[in-house]
C-alpha cells in the first residue's frame, strides 16, 4: 500500500525559507508516468494547489506563487520537496503532498497533513 | 486560470436524505473533476474521477455527474458518518478546486 508522509520544521519566521520533505513508501516515486504535488489548506480554509513535479523532473507550478516555490524529487531516496521561500503568516497552512496517477490526473493518494506556521 | 464554484456552501440534511452538491467551472473542463471527502483534521480522500467514476472502496451512495462546465455529486442516501466537506476539482489545466461545501446532519 503506498503511503505519503509530510515532515518539515513546524514553524518558521516571516521572511525565510519554508522547506518540506514528503516521503514515499510502499511505491517508486519513479515510476513512470507519475506526478507528485503539494496542496495546502489554511486554517478553516480551503485547498490551494501549490506546484506538481513529473517523475522525469518537469515541474508545474501555481501562478500566483510560481515566483516563490521550488518543488524538487530526489530518487535516491524516494522523496521530493518543496521549498517557498519570503514566507509570511498568510503561508500558515496544513501542506499536504500526493500523488497523482498516469493518465488521469486527480490525486488519488494524500499524505496526512503537516501544519507549518509562520511567526516570529 | 479556471475557477470552480461551488453550491451550497453549507448544506443541512437529514439521515436517509437525497443529497446534491454542485459545482461549476468557468470554462469548460471536459469530463476532468474529481471529487473529494475531507473529514476534520484529516487529509481529503478520493471519492469520484473523471466526473463520475467511483474510486475503489468508496460506498455506492455516492455518484457523481456532469461534463463541460456543470456538476453535481449526490449521495443517494445520507449517513452519519458523511458529515464532512466536500470538494470538487478540476484538472484539465492544472488543478483548481472549489471552496468547500460542509455537509451538517
Amino acid at each position: 500500500q503506498l503511503q505519503l508522509q509530510e515532515s518539515g520544521p513546524g514553524l518558521v519566521k516571516p521572511s525565510e525559507t519554508l522547506s518540506l520533505t514528503c516521503t514515499v513508501s510502499g511505491g517508486s516515486i519513479s515510476s513512470s508516468s507519475y506526478y507528485w504535488g503539494w496542496i495546502r489548506q489554511p486554517p478553516g480554509k480551503g485547498l490551494e494547489w501549490i506546484g506538481s513535479i513529473y517523475y522525469s523532473g518537469n515541474t508545474y507550478y501555481n501562478a500566483s506563487l510560481k515566483s516563490r516555490v521550488t518543488i524538487s524529487v530526489d530518487t535516491s531516496k524516494n522523496q521530493f520537496s518543496l521549498k517557498l521561500s519570503s514566507v509570511t503568516a498568510a503561508d500558515t497552512a496544513v501542506y499536504y503532498c500526493a500523488r497523482t496517477p498516469p493518465g488521469d490526473y486527480h490525486f488519488d493518494y494524500w499524505g496526512q497533513g503537516t501544519l507549518l506556521t509562520v511567526s516570529s | 486560470d479556471i475557477q470552480m464554484t461551488q453550491s451550497p456552501s453549507t448544506l443541512s440534511a437529514s439521515v436517509g436524505d437525497r443529497v446534491t452538491i454542485t459545482c461549476r467551472a468557468s470554462q469548460s473542463i471536459g469530463s476532468w473533476l474529481a471529487w473529494y471527502q475531507q473529514k476534520p483534521g484529516k487529509a481529503p480522500k478520493l471519492l469520484i474521477y473523471k466526473a463520475s467514476s467511483l474510486e475503489s472502496g468508496v460506498p455506492s451512495r455516492f455518484s457523481g455527474s456532469g461534463s463541460g462546465t456543470e456538476f453535481t455529486l449526490t449521495i443517494s442516501s445520507l449517513q452519519p458518518d458523511d458529515l464532512a466537506t466536500y470538494y470538487c476539482q478540476q484538472y484539465n489545466s492544472y488543478w483548481t478546486f472549489g471552496q468547500g461545501t460542509k455537509v451538517e446532519i
